[in-house]
């Protein structure tokens, strides 16, 4: 089973700083994607960022960029210039391709306060 | 506009009175998933359908059921709520369920239902 883990329960950024967010997951898969949802006090989940695995580029969204490393299973979010309007949970996904579904399997979430 | 639409939005009720929160998506996707999100869990599927009449379980499915008798439509029923089934629920929605390149998954504004 695949498993994701966010080691950082919470953290903090002063606006306009740069702050990155670490994902580590666990999986026998080859082809999957990976993802990270904003989910700002609102509770909607939003789409900040995907990921292919065979894709060697490193995705990025405006602000938004990630490190994958394949070999380190290691997927961390970095948000540059960072915006009030960034304060949220931040969970990181994994999605597979096993047998004939796939499922989203979640982080326990890392919430980010920006500060003035 | 593309979107994934639940209802209600909030709900409070008491042990043992059936209820079923309904979910609609206007994209045509072909796959649908329901996840509950619990402090310090993260989100955790509770079943997913692949196409119409096709569902399964996922990590959480006790004391669940779902359907999907049309394309757009997959409500989640609690034939019995229990208190421990207080919890935020998100249903969600993609094209193909992991087996195309644009696979992304949409969530719903979310479900917040208190078991008293």
């Amino acid at each position: 089973a695949q498993t994701v883990t966010q080691s950082q329960p919470e953290m903090s950024v002063q606006e306009a700083e740069t702050v990155t967010l670490s994902c580590t997951y666990d999986t026998s898969e080859n082809n999957y994607y990976l993802f990270w949802y904003k989910q700002p006090p609102s509770r909607q989940m939003i789409l900040v960022i995907r990921q292919e695995a065979y894709k060697q580029q490193n995705a990025t969204e405006n602000r938004f960029s990630v490190n994958f490393q394949k070999a380190a299973k290691s997927f961390s979010l970095k948000i540059s210039d960072s915006q009030l309007g960034d304060t949220a949970m931040y969970f990181c996904a994994f999605m597979g391709h096993t047998g004939t579904a796939s499922k989203l399997t979640f982080g326990t979430g890392t919430r980010l306060q920006v500060t003035l | 506009e593309a979107q994934v639409t639940q209802n209600p939005r909030y709900l409070i009720t008491v042990t043992g009175k059936k209820l079923t929160v309904t979910c609609s998506q206007n994209m045509n996707h072909e796959y649908m998933s329901w996840y509950r999100q619990d402090p310090g869990l993260g989100l955790r599927q509770i079943y997913y359908s692949m196409n119409v009449e096709v569902t399964d379980k996922g990590d959480v499915p006790e004391g669940y059921k779902v359907s999907r008798k049309e394309k757009r439509n997959f409500p989640l029923i609690l034939e019995s709520p229990s208190p421990n089934q207080t919890s935020l629920y998100f249903c969600a929605s993609s094209l193909a369920g992991g087996f195309s390149t644009r696979e992304t998954q949409y969530f719903g504004p979310g479900t917040r239902l208190l078991v008293l």
